[in-house]
């Protein structure tokens, strides 16, 4: 039951918004946003951990809602270098140290 | 500076061979991981190791096995047994063996079947 990212993928203008949410049916602990850009691994942007709380990063930000086990990532007056696809990986409390991954969200952002 | 490596970047396996693919690290991290990537998927668990001389199965394991032997390096080697080899293989490793941890990934190796 891996959780589920949305959108899929979205195409976007530099300098214009993005939301992308991370929804799990399984109860949560933490919440890892990743960025992977084509043949490249993943690199690592946040963890958000139980307690409802928010975090930021230069332009991008994330908030976990831990009753709704769902979190939502924001990008923020996108540049060309937010391109990629977007991964949550989410700790649960049955999970025993693993991360469950969602199918990722592709982010393109035109010039 | 501080890393994981992982080699080769390209690796192709004939019919009834098995292949190993390595996977070493300097960030002085207890916990290792090996995943698979296919396109247009997320990652998936094959095997994860919590420290050293000990390692359990994630959800993919069947057709795979490691070892962990010293603490810097975590092999995976793909056996005959696995059918369907061709994937994008990553090695990630945490600090401790939590969900709360960051976990930093290599370049990874991508295997086809010759």
């Amino acid at each position: 039951q891996q959780p589920v990212q949305s959108p899929q993928a979205v195409i976007l203008r530099e300098g214009e918004d993005a939301v992308i949410n991370c929804s799990s049916s399984k109860a949560l602990y933490s919440v890892h946003w990743y960025r992977q850009k084509h043949g490249e691994a993943p690199v690592f942007l946040m963890i958000l951990l139980k307690g409802g709380e928010q975090k930021g990063h230069e332009k991008i930000s994330a908030s976990f809602n831990e009753k709704k086990q769902q979190s939502s990532l924001y990008l923020t007056a996108s540049q060309l270098s937010y391109s990629g696809t977007y991964f949550c990986g989410t700790g649960r409390v049955d999970s025993n140290y693993q991360l469950i991954w969602g199918a990722g969200t592709k982010l393109i952002i035109k010039p | 500076d501080g890393g994981i490596t992982q080699s080769p970047k390209y690796l192709f396996r004939k019919e009834g061979q098995n292949v190993t693919l390595s996977c070493e690290q300097n960030l002085n991290h207890d916990a290792m991981y090996w995943y698979r990537q296919d396109p247009g998927q997320g990652l998936r668990l094959i095997y994860y190791s919590q420290i050293v001389n000990d390692f359990q199965k994630g959800d993919i394991a069947e057709g795979y096995s490691v070892s962990r032997e010293k603490k810097e390096s975590f092999p995976l080697t793909v056996t005959s047994a696995q059918k369907n080899p061709t994937a994008f293989y990553l090695c990630a490793s945490s600090r401790r063996p939590a969900g709360n941890q960051p976990q930093h990934f290599g370049d990874g190796t991508r295997l086809s079947i010759l």
